[in-house]
């Protein structure tokens, strides 16, 4: 079964804290990673996705294929990273799994 | 270029009745994918159209179904409206209907089933 665990509801963290948003798996195969974005009012958005191994707003996230993991990192929070994370995998035919999502505050 | 666009923006419904919801794809997009955002979940998969024909289905049940047109822009239709239906209703659009193409989101229709 495909499944997507986001383990935080809800992440705080002081401007200028690291930040790590966690992501785990469950697929057989080799599946597509992906985070999403929702800022305030805006819609769902790509942040990023492990195939282009890019660092989009200072975000990076690597895929840990042994411990199944795609954890979202940036060093140094800032305040308008506020927004909800979703964390997504795509498989067969490009049919996104999403997680629940991780509600991040970056607070000044 | 014109982003993936979604009516109504709302829309209150009792149960039992029908509801039809559409979604423009991007430009030059020939894929659409539908998901259903329950509150405090995130969005899970109903259904996909490429050119015109479902390519694949999540766990919904036959209620819930699609179309989409020559142009590529696609309707979600669904029946029998039951409470448990409330939620923001997603498409989104991408070009090919391969395993790693970005979808592009619209901004979702929140369904409120009374």
């Amino acid at each position: 079964a495909q499944r997507v665990t986001q383990p935080e509801k809800l992440l705080s963290v002081f401007k200028g804290a690291p930040v790590e948003l966690k992501c785990n798996y469950s697929y057989s195969g080799s599946p597509e990673l992906f985070w999403y974005v929702q800022y305030s009012r805006q819609r769902l958005q790509l942040l990023l996705r492990h195939i282009s191994r890019e660092s989009i707003k200072g975000f990076t996230a690597d895929l840990n294929k042994g411990e199944t993991s795609f954890h979202l990192k940036k060093p140094f929070a800032q305040e308008e990273d506020s927004a909800m994370y979703y964390c997504a995998l795509s498989g067969h035919g490009n049919k996104l799994v999403f997680g629940a999502g991780t509600i991040l505050r970056v607070k000044s | 270029e014109t982003g993936v666009t979604q009516s109504p923006t709302h829309l209150i419904k009792t149960r039992g009745q029908q509801v039809t919801l559409r979604c423009s794809s991007q430009s030059g997009h020939n894929t659409v994918s539908w998901y259903q955002q329950a509150l405090g979940q995130g969005p899970q998969f109903i259904f996909q159209y490429y050119r015109e024909e479902e390519n694949g289905r999540g766990n919904f049940p036959p209620r819930f179904s699609g179309l989409q047109f020559p142009n590529y822009s696609s309707e979600l239709n669904v029946n029998a409206l039951e409470l448990d239906d409330s939620a923001l209703y997603l498409c989104a659009s991408s070009l090919l209907a391969g395993d790693t193409d970005t979808q592009y989101f619209g901004p979702g229709t929140r369904l409120t089933v009374l």
